[in-house]
């Protein structure tokens, strides 16, 4: 079964500091692993899809990386910002579970201004 | 924004009668996926669609069933309602496995 994990579970920094959040997954055999960013009561906004075959992918502000075969993932945001304060979650698709998603439950994001 | 619309976006029901929450999508996506959200379990697969009359259990899939009759519309019955199914409901679509997935704006179901 694929199990995702994703460290810290919350954190708090001041406007500008340069951060990552962790997402690791069990089951290396992935198709893509995908970040988003949840505003409390919101849906889930998609930020970056990263494929198995990629190593990052970048937005902006924000990069992700990928080292599958360690089944680590890192989201790296730069110049942080308060409006950055969200709910990020990492979902990875492929290997035991198929065309599913599964989800870590998320690191929960304070900018400080 | 992708083109996902969930109904109802709040219900309030009692324990034992069935909800149908529907999920709507105008992107022909071939995916279609109900998770529900709770705290302290993050996101949890409840059934998804691979095409129209194809779909497949989740982790969380006692208590509920779906149907997509045509591509747009992926419906979520729960049976019979419990309080333990007071969530937030989730619908997600994605064009293939390949591709990102979007995720509409969510229903809070209260089952009282």
């Amino acid at each position: 079964k694929q199990e995702v994990t994703q460290i810290p579970a919350a954190l708090s920094v001041p406007e500008g500091e340069n951060l990552v959040l962790n997402c690791s997954f069990t089951d290396s055999a992935i198709y893509n692993l995908q970040w988003f960013r949840q505003d409390p009561g919101k849906g889930l906004t998609s930020l970056l899809l990263i494929q198995s075959s990629q190593r990052e992918q970048t937005s902006g502000r924000l990069n992700a990386s990928l080292d599958k075969s360690s089944g680590r993932s890192t989201l790296y945001i730069a110049a942080s910002q308060p409006g950055d304060s969200a709910t990020y979650l990492c979902a990875v698709r492929g290997g035991w579970g198929g065309s599913r998603l599964t989800f870590g439950e998320g690191t929960q994001l304070t900018v400080n201004p | 924004d992708a083109g996902i619309t969930q109904s109802p976006r709040h219900k309030v029901t009692e324990t034992g009668t069935p909800v149908t929450l529907r999920c709507h999508q105008t992107e022909n996506h071939r995916y279609m996926y109900w998770y529900r959200q709770d705290p302290g379990h993050g996101l949890r697969l409840i059934h998804y669609s691979y095409g129209v009359k194809d779909t497949d259990k989740g982790e969380v899939s006692d208590g509920y069933s779906v149907s997509r009759s045509k591509t747009e519309d992926f419906l979520l019955t729960l049976e019979s309602a419990t309080s333990s199914q007071t969530s937030v409901y989730f619908c997600a679509i994605s064009e293939g496995t390949g591709t990102e997935a979007f995720f509409g704006q969510g229903t809070r179901l209260t089952v009282v």
